[in-house]
């Protein structure tokens, strides 16, 4: 079956840190990867995604690069700002009725002035 | 564009009263839909999802069942609720079809059960 793995959290950074948020998969096939922040409060809104191999996704300062080989698809930002603090939820789409998305734990991300 | 909405926003209900809460889509036609549970502090549990009218597959056993009596509109109900029903519920939707397309969240419910 279709299992996504990410970092626990929370992950603390200062602002204009780098930041890391590891994410591997396991499927069948050639699924469709995803990003989505979830901000306090709120519902989840779609930060970036990627279709295939190789590709990157990118987004908000935001970027993912879609590795078969690693079965991975980290989320990375080059400065991070208070306003980036939500969780951040690793998902995958397979080809399967409804479409149906996979999800990995969420990670916590909170950023310090 | 498309759009989607959740209502109520914030609900507290006591344990045993039933609860229907609703989802609309506008700005498309024939979509998938779906119904997740955030429990405080976890991740998102796939409930319901549904590819047409009528047409309702469920996830996980539970005390909820869900219904989408028109196209574009998706109900999640119990008769008694309990108080591991609590929680942050979320409605999404996609494009129809076979296809990886990318799902859309409402701004969610939070269900308090007391």
């Amino acid at each position: 079956g279709n299992s996504v793995t990410q970092m626990e959290g929370p992950v603390t950074l200062s602002e204009e840190a780098f930041l890391t948020i590891n994410c591997t998969y396991t499927a069948t096939g050639y699924p469709s990867l995803f990003w989505y922040v979830q901000y306090p409060g709120e519902g989840l809104q779609l930060l970036l995604k990627a279709t295939k191999a190789d590709d990157k996704g990118s987004n908000k300062g935001f970027e993912a690069t879609y590795r078969k080989e690693t079965t991975s698809f980290h989320l990375e930002k080059g400065s991070v700002q208070v306003s980036d603090s939500a969780v951040y939820f690793c998902a995958l789409s397979n080809n399967n009725a409804g479409n149906m998305l996979t999800f990995g734990g969420g990670t916590r991300l909170m950023v310090k002035p | 564009s498309q759009t989607i909405h959740q209502w109520p926003a914030t609900l507290v209900q006591p344990v045993g009263s039933p609860l229907s809460l609703e989802c609309t889509v506008e700005g498309t036609s024939n979509p998938n839909l779906y119904w997740y549970r955030q429990a405080a502090g976890r991740g998102l549990q796939l409930l319901f999802y549904s590819v047409g009218i009528g047409q309702i597959s469920s996830e996980v056993p539970q005390n909820l069942s869900a219904s989408r009596p028109q196209d574009r509109q998706f109900i999640l109900s119990s008769k008694k609720l309990l108080l591991s029903d609590s929680g942050f519920y979320l409605c999404a939707w996609s494009r129809g079809g076979q296809g990886q397309e990318t799902q859309y969240f409402g701004p969610g419910t939070r269900l308090l059960v007391l």
